[in-house]
């Protein structure tokens, strides 16, 4: 149950995309197509960006797009808006219905 | 629209014990699994437990195992967590939320706002 790899920080100018890594392992990441990102701005609750790699909420705009290759996961933010700056967190199945967090990327829109 | 309200959080000495509750609105608690998640101050995200739609399948954090109990009452639409032996590192928010679906590998698509633990003397 180790928390996966993120890098700390992130950032970009409005417009331009950027795209964030959740390293894992072959238990967490890479076994299961059941990786997840969450939005957090500072004093709210985290919000349900990307589900099963790359599915989107209703309501959540297509400038957001997931996807994974073998023990990584990466959240693409395209078109950079103001509002995107905030933390951003993975988060994958572990196995017998348990969960493992990434150690969160906060996202600076220059 | 789905709304979670967490209550009990407070300042408890190390070694004490809390019991957080967190109340549904609406009519549907009862068919979706349940978690918590923790963050404390600065820091990220961490799953802490879960519980399936009868309270019989129930999975922990390794940190919090032996420690920590959640349960569910679905008649008052509520989910508890039961915390023993609280340490310094059990400081943070506690976040109730609702899993997206019914089989236990949804994430999670709504939260409440948190209640704050703190451990200290």
């Amino acid at each position: 149950q180790s928390a996966l790899t993120q890098p700390r920080s992130v950032s970009g100018s409005p417009g331009q995309s950027v795209t964030i890594s959740c390293t894992g392992t072959s238990s967490d990441v890479g076994g299961y197509n059941y990786v997840s990102w969450y939005q957090q701005h500072p004093g709210q609750a985290p919000k349900l960006l990307i589900y099963d790699v790359t599915r989107r909420p209703s309501g959540v705009p297509d400038r957001f797009s997931g996807s994974k290759s073998g023990n990584t996961a990466t959240l693409t933010i395209s078109g950079l808006q103001a509002e995107d700056e905030a933390d951003y967190y993975c988060c994958s199945y572990a196995g017998s219905y348990t969960w493992v967090f990434g150690g969160g990327t906060t996202l600076t829109v220059l | 629209e789905v709304q979670l309200v967490e209550s009990g959080g407070r300042l408890v000495p190390p070694g004490g014990s809390l019991r957080l509750s967190c109340e549904a609105s609406g009519n549907t608690f009862s068919i979706y699994w349940m978690s918590w998640v923790r963050q404390a101050p600065g820091k990220g995200l961490e799953w802490v437990a879960n519980i399936n739609q009868d309270g019989r399948e129930k999975n922990y954090v390794d940190s919090v195992r032996g420690r920590y109990t959640i349960s569910r009452d679905n008649g008052k639409k509520s989910l508890y967590l039961q915390m023993n032996s609280l340490r310094d590192e059990d400081t943070a928010v506690y976040y109730c939320a609702r899993d997206m679906g019914d089989y236990g590998v949804e994430p999670l698509d709504y939260w409440g706002q948190g209640t704050l633990v703190t451990v200290s003397s």
